[in-house]
């Protein structure tokens, strides 16, 4: 099947600080990629879908400015997590569907904030 | 979007049929039932994808009745390995976004 690679796979950053987090869609293009965080013990939850060439669909309650979200080509989204706060400290996971609508997940990312 | 309902969690043992049934009361005329296992600090990874009677893969089968308000995921012989966190989620065709329920907690043990 498809693959969709995440990097950094786990990254630890001082509170106040931003971090990107990658997104690629190794084999096929993706023009949506969509963006989760998840918490220990729950489930995924949807931060936003990620558009190329125009600007992302955040879902309720998730701040636009502060999870700022770039699909750069058709490959590759980006999630940056500006001014970080330990509370933001998650598991960060992406997801692109092929061209049959198949959803392939990257591996995810560990984000702890200090 | 369908809400999903599934056991909180499960417990198996080594060699024994798993079947995990999800409702879906409002499942939508196009949408697909799909299935997701998910391991520790990993990605959630597809096991099997239906619309309506049963599907099987080397993985798994799949049980939708014909009014398609529920669907049943059947692990066949489970080992150590298959512990993990399953979820089924309907699903309809274009790049629709997925709606994570809570998921079902599969342990199994020797």
């Amino acid at each position: 099947g498809a693959v969709v690679s995440q990097h950094p796979s786990r990254v630890i950053c001082k509170s106040g600080t931003s971090v990107k987090i990658e997104c690629r869609s190794l084999d096929f293009q993706a023009t949506t990629m969509f963006w989760y965080r998840q918490f220990p013990k729950q489930s995924l939850m949807l931060m936003a879908t990620s558009n190329e060439g125009s600007k992302a669909t955040y879902e309720q309650g998730v701040e636009k400015d502060k999870f700022l979200i770039n699909h750069a080509s058709l490959t590759l989204s980006t999630l940056t997590v500006t001014s970080a706060h330990p509370e933001d400290s998650s598991f960060y996971i992406c997801s692109a569907p092929d061209l049959y609508n198949e959803q392939f997940f990257g591996p995810g990312t560990r984000l702890t904030v200090l | 979007l369908a809400k999903t309902t599934q056991p909180i969690s499960m417990d198996s043992y080594e060699g024994q049929e798993v079947n995990i049934t999800c409702s879906h009361n409002n499942i939508a005329t196009n949408d697909y039932i799909t299935w997701y296992q998910q391991f520790p600090s990993q990605g959630p990874r597809f096991i099997i994808q239906g619309y309506k009677t049963k599907v099987t893969n080397e993985v798994a089968s799949l049980f939708i009745p014909a009014d398609r308000k529920s669907s049943t995921l059947s692990l066949p012989r489970v080992s150590l390995s298959d512990t993990a966190v399953y979820y089924c989620l309907p699903a309809g065709s274009g790049y629709n976004k997925l709606i994570f329920g809570a998921g079902t907690r599969l342990a199994v043990h020797p």
